[in-house]
């Protein structure tokens, strides 16, 4: 069974530019979550989305933003790049509708901004 | 908010040495799950445990529900074991998160 893909890899963008980070959860999932981590930090949780809805979001500014497509696969968009926004972005996938989910992750964006 | 809290947070070893990693967390949740996070980024999943304890190889794990904490051994480390591991709490279908224990297994 394939696990959580996430696109790009790497993604270096500079300040001011857009990102978009790509998620594809495994087969049967369909909520997916958005953490970012910051170098040598914890993970901070951005989104949620299920079912094609936002379900919540972190505390983050609105330029962090995102999707969730019919098929579950989601993307986050990040608008206006600042340099603090140089993260690795982790991407999770469980079900829904069953209290204490368990979720997997995917291998992480790194994204630099310069 | 629920608080989660990890000790200690930085743990300096040798190879063939045993270890325990602590998880406090400040209300009842639904779930508790432990990951280790590889030096390339990659959070695998250890353990899925609300409460009782699971064994999966060298590591095993122990989740005291009503007393709020949660335990990792991992026993005969090996260099493979270094990492950061983190403790995370299922709060209303979030994970809330500890700041990590960093493990160096030296050989």
């Amino acid at each position: 069974e394939a696990g959580v893909t996430q696109s790009p890899t790497h993604l270096i963008k500079t300040r001011g530019q857009q990102a978009t980070l790509r998620c594809s959860p495994i087969s049967g999932h369909t909520s997916v979550y958005w953490y970012q981590q910051a170098l040598g930090l914890g993970l901070q949780f951005l989104l949620w989305y299920d079912e094609g809805e936002e379900r919540n979001r972190g505390n983050f500014p609105p330029r962090f933003s995102g999707r969730q497509f019919p098929n579950y696969s989601s993307e986050l968009n990040v608008n206006a790049l600042e340099l603090e926004d140089s993260a690795l972005y982790l991407c999770a996938s469980s079900w829904y509708g069953l209290a204490g989910v368990e979720q997997f992750f995917g291998p992480g964006t790194r994204l630099t901004v310069l | 908010g629920i608080q989660v809290e990890q000790s200690p947070p930085d743990l300096i070893l040798q190879e063939g040495a045993n270890s325990t990693l602590r998880c406090n967390f400040s209300d009842s949740v639904n779930n508790l799950q432990w990951f280790h996070q590889n030096p390339w980024g990659q959070l695998i999943n250890l353990f899925y445990i609300p409460s009782g304890t699971k064994q999966n190889g060298r590591l095993s794990a122990t989740t005291v529900a009503t007393e709020r904490y949660s335990l990792l051994y991992i026993s005969s480390s090996q260099t493979t074991d270094s990492g950061v591991y983190f403790c995370a709490v299922d709060s209303n279908y979030q994970l809330i998160w500890g700041a990590g224990t960093k493990l160096i297994i030296k050989p």
